[in-house]
């Protein structure tokens, strides 16, 4: 399954598929990206995270593509498990400026069994 | 390793009163962040202290939070009068502290839920 971040912000999917959430990013100048997770009632958990001169980055079962060209992110979660229900936030931030990274709005990923 | 502790976990009060949060960041970190997420929404700062100073409290409504560090540890946040609008999950976090430039991770607690009736 596939979201388009800000403009569907649930995502629905069944056990065992692979999920795809996908975050615009405002700021041109933005060169870190993070994405985190957020379960219900905990603080968001940091997952994986990419500097703007990768264009990919994996993990364990996630992999994080990044498109400068578009101001583009997503976050690939492989075999997605009911455990991997959760609102998910892409964050972005100038490594030189800020130190503090600014949040999107959020996509809900359902995972069914 | 323990990780960061808020309390209260939730708290109910009604507009113009007072209310206060703490938090305890993880041992050693020396950046300590305040963010207010309301439902639906991502979390927005509203204060970063460094040890026990101010770094950026530049969207902090200050005509009614305030928060303070005083140790450099322990943090508390404070909204007087409450309004409405403040109804929210108030999320501490810290982070090591790392030269300008470093990428840092931000440890985060479980948060307060506050309704204001």
């Amino acid at each position: 399954g596939e979201s388009v971040g800000l403009h569907l912000p649930t995502l629905s999917v069944q056990e065992g598929d692979n999920s795809i959430i996908n975050c615009a990013y405002s700021n041109s100048a933005s060169d870190y990206f993070i994405w985190y997770k957020q379960e219900s009632g905990k603080g968001p958990q940091f997952i994986i995270d990419i500097r703007s001169n990768m264009d990919k980055r994996q993990g364990q079962r996630v992999t994080v593509l990044l498109n400068k060209t578009v101001k583009h992110l997503s976050l690939q979660i492989a075999a997605t498990q009911p455990g991997d229900s959760a609102v998910y936030f892409c964050a972005e931030k100038v490594v030189g400026g800020s130190y503090i990274p600014t949040f999107g709005r959020g996509t809900s990923l359902i995972v069914h069994p | 390793e323990a990780g960061v502790a808020q309390s209260p976990r939730y708290k109910i009060i009604e507009k113009r009163q007072s209310v206060a949060f703490w938090c305890n960041p993880i041992s050693g970190h020396a950046t300590l962040y305040w963010y207010q997420q309301i439902l639906g929404q991502g979390p927005k700062l509203l204060i970063q202290f460094q040890n026990n100073g101010v770094v950026d409290d530049s969207q902090l409504p200050k005509d009614r939070f305030s928060a303070e560090r005083l140790k450099g540890v322990d943090s508390t946040l404070k909204i007087q009068p409450a309004k409405l609008e403040d109804s929210a999950v108030y999320l501490c976090a810290s982070s090591l502290d790392l030269p300008q430039g470093s990428t840092d991770t931000q440890y985060f607690g479980p948060g307060t839920r506050l309704t204001v009736l």
